[in-house]
């Protein structure tokens, strides 16, 4: 069965520009969350889609944002990229509200 | 708000002994659980072990067990007979039951010694 799988797997942007992140949960999963880990510091809480809705979202500017389709996959758009914005981006996805969240490998964006 | 604190940011075992990675929180939540992942130099973060708050008995998942202080708000991985493919970033995490979201530690870079 296919893990979590998140694209692309690298991704070099300019500030100013937008940046789009995708992540296809393991089927059957309907929890989709995104963490943010940037260099030396550790995982920080960006947003939770839970059946097509965003359920929480950490402390981050309206400049991060995502959606997640019908079929549970999600997306997350990060608007006006800053050089602060350079980092791992991670996605889990979990069954329900209190399962164990399974990890992608991460999409590493930089900007310079 | 749920806050976790991991004091060590760097430790070093040698191959086949013990060592102990320290993590305390905080919740106001009396229902929640702990995790301890495991983020090698491959990047994917892996679960370790998991513990419900409201079991007495501390998790244990072959080399690995915990020692969860509920009153300390205390969660310790004891890694038992350290092997070098332990060698890797160990977060530990709380999870609220009512909010679900994780809220992740600094981590603990361990170095494992042959």
């Amino acid at each position: 069965e296919a893990g979590v799988t998140q694209s692309p797997t690298h991704l070099i942007k300019t500030r100013g520009q937008q940046a789009t992140l995708r992540c296809s949960p393991i089927s059957g999963h309907t929890s989709v969350y995104w963490y943010q880990q940037a260099l030396g510091l550790g995982l920080q809480f960006l947003l939770w889609y839970d059946e097509g809705e965003e359920r929480n979202r950490g402390n981050f500017p309206p400049r991060f944002s995502g959606r997640q389709f019908p079929n549970y996959s999600s997306e997350l758009n990060v608007n006006a990229l800053e050089l602060e914005d350079s980092a791992l981006y991670l996605c889990a996805s979990s069954f329900g509200w209190s399962g164990e969240l399974f990890f992608g490998e991460g999409s590493r964006l930089t900007v310079l | 708000a749920q806050t976790v604190t991991q004091s060590q940011p760097e430790m070093s075992v040698q191959e086949a002994e013990t060592v102990t990675l320290s993590c305390t929180y905080d919740t106001s939540e009396s229902d929640y659980y702990l995790f301890w992942y495991k983020q090698p130099p491959s990047r994917q973060m892996i679960l370790v072990i998991r513990q419900e708050a409201y079991k007495q008995q501390n998790a244990t998942e072959n080399r690995f067990s915990v020692n969860f202080q509920k009153a300390a708000k205390s969660f310790s991985l004891k890694i038992s007979d350290s092997q070098l493919g332990d060698a890797a970033m160990y977060f530990c995490a709380c999870q609220e039951t009512s909010g679900s979201r994780l809220t992740f530690g600094e981590g603990t870079q361990l170095t494992v010694n042959p």
